[in-house]
């Protein structure tokens, strides 16, 4: 069975631009949660998507913002990147998206570099 | 609003050392779960446990074990006899609900281990 698979695994941007991200969940699952991970705040919650709708939000501007297809693959988007924008972004997967009944699945992450 | 902290940030150790890495949590919640993660170098975290707080018992599992204590809010998780492969970085996490039935996790900053031949 396939694990989470996200792409790019590398990516590099200027400020000012934006990006997207792409996550393809394990098969099966419809729950797709996005963290963001730097040295300084350490794992952030973005959101998550269940069935192509948003159920949660974290802190985060605006100017992140994702969406969730028909066959459960997810992308973020960040418009008007900015430096400390930099981060793995890490995707996790999962049949509900409740973490405390089954297991999370978690890609290897996109790693973004703003410059 | 729920808190993970991780006292430690790294530590390095030489094989076949006990390590043990130290996690605090806050919460209101009276019933709520707590995990622990691994992050090898690839980058995908990985699960190792979770448990509940109505569930005090001591887990063992190989090497690792985990000590839950409600009264100091504390999850500690130990590795017996460490070995390089452990070498990663381990996170301890709070489950956190929302209404509509979704959760996210609450992290620590997490803790880098070096296990050194």
């Amino acid at each position: 069975k396939a694990g989470v698979t996200q792409t790019p695994r590398y990516l590099i941007k200027t400020r000012g631009q934006q990006v997207t991200l792409s996550c393809s969940p394990i098969s099966g699952h419809r729950s797709v949660s996005w963290y963001q991970q730097t040295p300084g705040q350490g794992l952030q919650f973005l959101f998550e998507y269940f069935s192509e709708t948003q159920r949660n939000k974290g802190n985060f501007p605006g100017r992140f913002s994702g969406r969730q297809f028909s066959n459960s693959r997810s992308e973020m988007n960040v418009s008007t990147l900015e430096l400390g924008d930099s981060a793995l972004y890490l995707c996790a997967s999962s049949l509900t998206g409740m973490a405390t009944n089954e297991k999370l699945f978690f890609g290897s992450g996109t790693q973004l570099s703003v410059l | 609003a729920q808190k993970v902290t991780q006292a430690q940030t790294e530590i390095s150790v030489v094989e076949k050392e006990d390590v043990t890495l130290d996690c605090v949590y806050e919460t209101r919640d009276t019933t709520y779960y707590l995990f622990w993660y691994k992050q090898p170098p690839s980058g995908e975290l990985v699960f190792l446990i979770r448990r509940n707080s109505f569930d005090e018992q001591n887990e063992i599992s190989g090497r690792y074990s985990w000590n839950f204590q409600k009264s100091t809010s504390s999850f500690n998780f130990t590795i017996t006899a460490s070995q390089v492969v452990d070498s990663a970085v381990y996170f301890c996490a709070l489950s956190e609900a929302y209404e509509g039935g979704s959760e996210k996790l609450v992290f620590g900053k997490g803790m880098k281990l070096t296990v050194n031949p």
